[in-house]
């Protein structure tokens, strides 16, 4: 099994549209979450980190759920500028210091 | 005022060469890394350097060899390098192992 997975998508989405990414994990020792965002041809750069209690960031909401070791991430009233690579990332709890990211899920928000 | 710098930016070379890259960052993090983003756009973690000390040293062929002079700094040396090296490596760093990383542009490494 993959440290972290994702639906790798793309999904296409008309603006304004609500749009949920899923990702699970499998390390039940991780202690950090996080969700990136990755443009074209660019580094990651941290959306949001991911709290037990869920957290919110304008229109960005993220959610965790240890028991099931799931992560989520909502979007809603999607823009144009939206359109990216969103990575789920976890981090190495047993091993060191590193981040297992997922393969990432492809958006694209149109006009 | 760049968090994390990378040069090159881009590295075109030949099969078999040795070549270097290197990452600085200004963030006075204490950890640096070292990805590889392969064409499938799959990021894994290749090195982690801990105040100098290395802390991760993934499933990495040999020809690959990081250095830190110090914690602000963490170069890769590639040698003998393959087709199948070519991809986009990206350093990083954070403040901690449970902190957000902040990546560099990545060097985009193309083997011919």
């Amino acid at each position: 099994r993959k440290e972290v997975e994702q639906d790798p998508g793309p999904f296409n989405v008309p603006e304004g549209a609500t749009v949920a990414f899923n990702c699970t994990y499998s390390n039940s020792a991780s202690q950090s979450f996080f969700w990136y965002r990755q443009d074209c041809r660019k580094e990651p750069k941290l959306l949001m980190s991911v709290y037990s209690s869920g957290n919110e960031d304008g229109r960005f909401t993220a959610q965790l759920n240890r028991a099931s070791q799931y992560i989520s991430l909502l979007i809603r009233d999607s823009k144009l500028s939206d359109s990216a690579t969103y990575l789920c990332v976890v981090n190495r709890e047993n091993s060191g210091y590193a981040l297992n990211f997922g393969k990432g899920t492809s958006l694209l928000v149109t006009p | 005022d760049t968090a994390v710098s990378q040069t090159p930016k881009y590295l075109v070379t030949q099969m078999g060469n040795d070549k270097s890259i290197k990452c600085e960052q200004n963030l006075g993090h204490d950890t640096m890394y070292w990805y590889k983003q392969d064409s499938k756009k799959f990021l894994k973690i290749m090195f982690s350097y801990n105040n100098k000390e290395l802390i991760i040293n993934e499933t990495v062929p040999n020809r690959f060899s990081p250095k830190s002079p110090d914690k602000a700094h963490l170069n890769l040396h590639i040698n003998s390098l393959e087709l199948g090296d070519s991809a986009v490596y990206f350093c990083a760093s954070s403040n901690g192992r449970r902190d957000e990383q902040f990546f560099g542009p990545g060097t985009r490494l193309t083997v011919l």
